[in-house]
């Protein structure tokens, strides 16, 4: 089954871009990259997803690099409302199911 | 509307109680879903249901019982829990089940039950 590594935790400052990196060595070449976030004791929140191109929504950008090996979820303007585990999924399992990640959490701090 | 509810928002149940934990969407999505998260933990997926029928059960205990009574709603019925059980139970759902290929599904979550076995 596919893996994903993130860094256990990072801190940003409010205002600032935040850049979450994730590895995703093992991903097919069919499969999407997703990210999901998670505000203490709430359900996961759909952020974006991609296959190969970069991509942008109205809460964050998600790059992939060419080799589709990792990518970098960019906050842009982060504020203290965006602190929470950010899980980043790269591959699926035998039955097609979402791989989670142990995810980052993310500090914002004044 | 990308709006998953969930009921109850909590549960304190003993080890001989029967409870059920709800889920509804109405988004049209066929493929709702059951995870199981302990603290400090990722989602563990429990099953899968795709058009109203189970595609995926991960070795659950039979004191999990899902059932999908019709395309909009999910429920979990609990018998005979033990502490360990005590976690956030999430609902999901998705347009369809993922069946491999460059296609997305993507899930969308409930708020949760927070479920304490006593």
């Amino acid at each position: 089954d596919a893996k994903t590594t993130q860094p256990p935790s990072m801190d940003c400052a409010e205002g600032r871009a935040a850049n979450l990196p994730c590895n995703h060595s093992t991903i097919s070449g069919n499969e999407y990259v997703y990210w999901y976030r998670q505000i203490h004791s709430q359900g996961p929140q759909y952020i974006i997803h991609g296959l190969k191109n970069n991509e942008t929504n109205e809460m964050a950008s998600l790059i992939i690099t060419e080799d589709r090996k990792s990518s970098t979820l960019i906050l842009p303007h982060a504020t203290l409302r965006d602190t929470a585990v950010y899980y980043c999924i790269g591959g699926t399992d035998s039955n097609y199911q979402l791989i989670w990640g142990a995810g980052t959490k993310l500090i914002i701090k004044p | 509307d990308t709006e998953v509810t969930q009921t109850p928002k909590h549960l304190v149940m003993g080890m001989t109680n029967k409870k059920s934990l709800k889920c509804e969407q109405h988004m049209g999505h066929r493929a709702m879903y059951w995870y199981k998260q302990k603290a400090k933990k990722p989602p563990e997926l429990m099953f899968v249901y795709s058009y109203e029928k189970l595609s995926i059960n991960e070795s659950v205990p039979s004191r999990f019982s899902p059932e999908c009574p019709n395309s909009s709603l999910l429920n979990l019925h609990l018998h005979a829990l033990q502490p360990e059980d005590s976690a956030l139970y999430l609902c999901a759902s998705s347009q369809r089940l993922a069946s491999g290929g460059a296609r997305t599904d993507t899930q969308y979550f409930g708020p949760g039950t927070r479920l304490t076995v006593l």
